[in-house]
């Protein structure tokens, strides 16, 4: 019974470069949330998707950041030209309904912007 | 604007006692009370759901919930020096808002 799926698990990119990190959530689950977590802070919910649909993209930054969730494949969350700041851990979670509902973690993705 | 608070500790207890740790939130609506442990370099994991005002037990673990005060608790019974880490209070009101957390020690 495969949990929600993050990858790359570590990503390294050059400042100016592109980021492109992947959610597969548990299967079964139509709706997956993004979050960044910075070094010994809190988690910060960014958007939450359903199937080719943004619900809530809220706490997603006005420029570079974009997110998509096709009919078929993984949830991708892009970062244009990335600068130093944007250095995180990325969590994608999953949830069987909607923002009521138990949300369920991947391992996370870890940028490193140099 | 829709706050949770959480003490960010560091809390310690020694092995064998209770810890308990708490949370606030500041808009009535909400509905749906969600304890997390992560630790550290790692993912949340989902340790209860509440959505009544009460108790509610899990093994060790017990959740309470007053929705007048507007107050989430989570106890750890016996405590472990495996609970050691930092326990993430979120809180449902159309978007998910998560506390900055607690960070427990459990020393042995």
């Amino acid at each position: 019974n495969a949990g929600v799926m993050q990858n790359p698990r570590h990503l390294v990119r050059r400042r100016g470069q592109e980021a492109r990190l992947r959610c597969s959530p548990v299967k079964g689950h139509s709706h997956v949330y993004w979050y960044r977590q910075l070094p010994e802070e809190g988690l910060k919910f960014m958007v939450y998707l359903q199937k080719e649909n943004i619900i809530d993209e809220s706490g997603m930054p006005k420029e570079r950041f974009s997110a998509e969730f096709p009919k078929e494949g993984p949830s991708i969350l892009r970062i244009q030209q990335v600068v130093r700041g944007d250095s995180a851990a990325y969590f994608c979670a999953s949830s069987v309904g909607g923002t009521s509902y138990e949300q369920y973690f991947g391992p996370g993705t870890r940028l490193t912007v140099t | 604007q829709k706050e949770v608070e959480q003490n960010s500790g560091p809390l310690s207890v020694p092995e064998g006692a209770i810890a308990s740790l708490n949370c606030t939130y500041s808009d009535r609506v909400s509905q749906s009370f969600f304890w997390y442990r992560q630790y550290s370099g790692k993912s949340p994991e989902l340790i209860m759901s509440i959505y009544s005002n009460g108790d509610k037990e899990d093994g060790r673990f017990t959740a309470q919930l007053n929705k007048a005060s507007q107050y989430v608790s989570l106890l750890i019974r016996d405590s472990q020096p495996s609970d050691s880490a930092t326990y993430l209070c979120a809180v449902d009101s159309n978007d998910m808002r998560f506390g900055a957390g607690t960070r427990l020690t459990v020393k042995p």
